[in-house]
């Protein structure tokens, strides 16, 4: 069955240091997205992507977060200068459907990354 | 700002006991997903109910979305410790906020032998 594939697993960084975490989407999906979990709150979305381009992203996605789909498999979020708060499981996420297609678009998850920034 | 609010967050039982896990909020959504998630894992997707009033059934599972598109419930039947885990209800409202899923805060279940 398609998954979702996500990696590093585990990223340990120095704060200030710049991170990037990759994703492959299934392959048939055209919509991605990333998510992200603080430890004891809920998932929170950050940003969408269609078409090369953000499609919405949320308040958290400031001009230090970057979205990124380098080649026609990987979809890659990047932090430039990470912060402590920045410390949370990433998800990726990725749908077939999206806006205009369904009234829902079923999306499905990666396994994550731990980023834990000292 | 569209919330979610999920209860009860905690929920210990025995094997064998029904339960129910509420999602309500104040706004409509036009479909909710329900998921569940393993610690240190994704959340996996269960169902979607998009019509309200709709119920769906997956073996011992059973969704409801509230008429009203406000509100939906999971409800396990004769529960096992194999369901044991975390329960996340999920909306999303594609025609005022694209395609983005606001999470409740989960259900932490736990099912004894």
């Amino acid at each position: 069955e398609p998954e979702v594939t996500q990696t590093p697993s585990h990223q340990v960084t120095q704060m200030g240091q710049e991170v990037i975490l990759r994703c492959v989407p299934i392959s048939n999906h055209l919509y991605f997205y990333w998510y992200r979990q603080i430890l004891g709150q809920k998932v929170e979305f950050l940003v969408s992507f269609y078409n090369n381009e953000i499609s919405e992203k949320s308040e958290i996605f400031d001009d230090q977060f970057s979205v990124e789909r380098p080649d026609g498999s990987n979809f890659t979020l990047k932090i430039r200068s990470t912060k402590l708060e920045d410390s949370a499981m990433y998800f990726c996420a990725s749908s077939e459907g999206g806006i205009g297609y369904l009234a829902y678009n079923e999306q499905f998850f990666g396994p994550g990354t731990r980023l834990t920034v000292l | 700002t569209q919330l979610l609010e999920q209860s009860p967050q905690f929920l210990s039982i025995q094997e064998g006991e029904n339960l129910t896990v509420y999602c309500n909020s104040s706004s409509v959504f036009s479909s909710l997903q329900w998921y569940r998630q393993e610690p240190g894992e994704g959340p996996v997707l269960l169902v979607t109910v998009v019509t309200g009033g709709e119920v769906k059934k997956l073996k011992r599972l059973t969704f409801q979305f509230g008429d009203a598109r406000k509100d939906s419930s999971l409800h396990i039947t004769a529960a096992q410790p194999g369901d044991t885990g975390l329960y996340l209800c999920a909306g999303q409202n594609i025609y005022n906020q694209g395609g983005k899923l606001i999470f409740g805060q989960g259900t932490e279940l736990s099912v004894k032998p």
